[in-house]
């Protein structure tokens, strides 16, 4: 099946934007959902298809996506963003594949 | 709303079936629309996929764990499940039971259970 690569670590400052990428060759066919995961907790979906948000997920959270990398951008971090983050997509045989996760530091 | 809750040994021995249940409450599998997921996240590191099951029966598995996995679904007591077998210490992990929505484009988490940690260990 294929892959989905993370950076390990991401620093923002309080108040400043940040991105976090995915990339995979499945990503060049289909979208990236990404997902917000605190200590002890289960991941919470923040971000799926094109740019969508679920309902009660603050709009500083937003999706791209161009070529084979999946961005999730976070403008304004606040200390609550800060999280592990991974993100999610399926490929061509109907597999699903998670990213290694992002560890979002906020400074 | 929709939740999910695992139950199940916590501690399995090395060699034996992991088995698990996720009972489904606030919407119906049998409904369809939705595939029935078991993802796992070993201490410490990321989430892994193990398979998911549509309420017709039809499974996906990981290509790494299809030869020791089965999922089933029971739709009278709205629950689907999760055999592993063969386990060994790298089996233990937090195990989470989840919705999902397929499409041509995306497979989208919507609901997540809350986990269940599942220790292989004599």
């Amino acid at each position: 099946s294929s892959e989905l690569t993370q950076d390990p670590a991401v620093s923002v400052a309080l108040g400043q934007t940040v991105r976090i990428t995915c990339q995979g060759d499945s990503l060049r066919s289909y979208y990236a959902s990404w997902y917000q995961q605190k200590p002890g907790q289960a991941p919470v979906l923040v971000i799926y298809g094109k740019n969508n948000r679920p309902s009660g997920i603050p709009d500083r959270f937003s999706g791209s996506s161009s070529g084979n990398t999946a961005s999730l951008t976070i403008t304004g971090a606040q200390a609550e963003d800060e999280a592990d983050y991974y993100c999610n997509s399926r490929d061509s045989s109907g597999h699903v594949v998670f990213g290694g996760g992002t560890k979002l530091t906020v400074l | 709303q929709v939740q999910l809750q695992e139950s199940g040994p916590g501690l399995v021995k090395p060699s034996q079936t992991l088995s698990l249940t996720c009972t489904v409450s606030g919407g119906s599998i049998s409904s369809g629309g939705y595939y029935w997921s078991w993802i796992r996240q070993h201490p410490g590191k990321g989430l892994e996929w193990i398979g998911y099951i549509y309420y017709s029966g039809s499974t996906y598995y990981n290509p790494s764990l299809k030869s020791r996995v089965t999922i089933s679904v029971d739709t009278s007591k709205n629950q689907f499940s999760l055999k592993l077998s063969s386990v060994t210490a790298a089996d233990t992990a937090v195990y989470y039971c989840a919705r999902g929505s397929y499409s041509s484009s995306w497979y989208v988490v919507d609901y997540w259970g809350q986990g269940t940690l599942v220790t292989v260990s004599s």
